[in-house]
């Protein structure tokens, strides 16, 4: 009965070595975000989309992209993780993006060797 | 600059008793917030909510109390019980950004038998 579920749960990549980060909603919910927690800090938004539409988070940095081929499936793209990188990537999905609650995925634990 | 605070990061209680988890913010915008629960390896999960024209809002053992002029919200869970141990954020959304949440850090709770 999952809802969001993120794949892979754990990910180990080299330094400077692409990394995809898959999300995927069988809420049919138009609002995905992906937040990154860092340990012992709190969840911290990276960017949204509302259907198509790609919002960017302004101190969001270069190194993160995002796609949305559906209105499942998002991805998270890090083109060449640092060290800094290593933290827990969390997929959101809400229906209307207002006040509604947001409905996460298990995360991916990323490790950057 | 921390939005949302939760200064205390753990609190213990005996099985049976209230457990109180203290929550601050500073932006004036905000004028919704949710608590969301998260368990070890898995994703946050919705608690529960209040708008800022309640001051109290109840759901069970669960119990969130908004105190605007003071810029704070707590949550109260009575009895707590160990199924209760987990990680507590509170979060506001910003209805502007398509409902971007910003947490708190989260406080640890841990429910003894």
């Amino acid at each position: 009965d999952a809802m969001v579920i993120q794949n892979p749960r754990y990910q180990v990549t080299q330094f400077g070595k692409p990394v995809t980060l898959s999300c995927s909603q069988t809420l049919n919910h138009n609002v995905m975000y992906w937040y990154q927690q860092k340990s012992s800090q709190a969840p911290k938004l990276l960017f949204h989309y509302y259907d198509k539409d790609f919002n960017n988070e302004a101190d969001t940095p270069d190194n993160f992209q995002s796609r949305r081929p559906n209105t499942s499936f998002c991805f998270l793209d890090i083109r060449s993780p640092g060290l800094g990188d290593a933290a827990m990537y969390l997929c959101a999905t809400s229906r209307t993006g207002g006040i509604g609650e947001q409905y996460f995925g298990p995360g991916t634990r990323l490790t950057v060797t | 600059d921390q939005q949302v605070k939760q200064n205390s990061p753990s609190l213990s209680v005996q099985e049976g008793r209230i457990s109180i988890l203290n929550c601050d913010y500073t932006n004036s915008m905000f004028d919704y917030f949710l608590w969301y629960k998260k368990y070890p390896a898995e994703g946050p999960t919705f608690l529960i909510s209040i708008s800022s024209i309640k001051d109290k809002n109840e759901d069970g053992r669960f119990t969130v109390f908004l105190n605007k002029s003071a810029k704070h919200l707590s949550l109260h869970i009575v009895p707590s019980q160990p199924g209760d141990s987990a990680v507590y954020f509170c979060a506001s959304p910003l209805i502007a950004s398509y409902g971007k949440l910003t947490f708190g850090q989260g406080t640890i709770l841990t429910v003894h038998p």
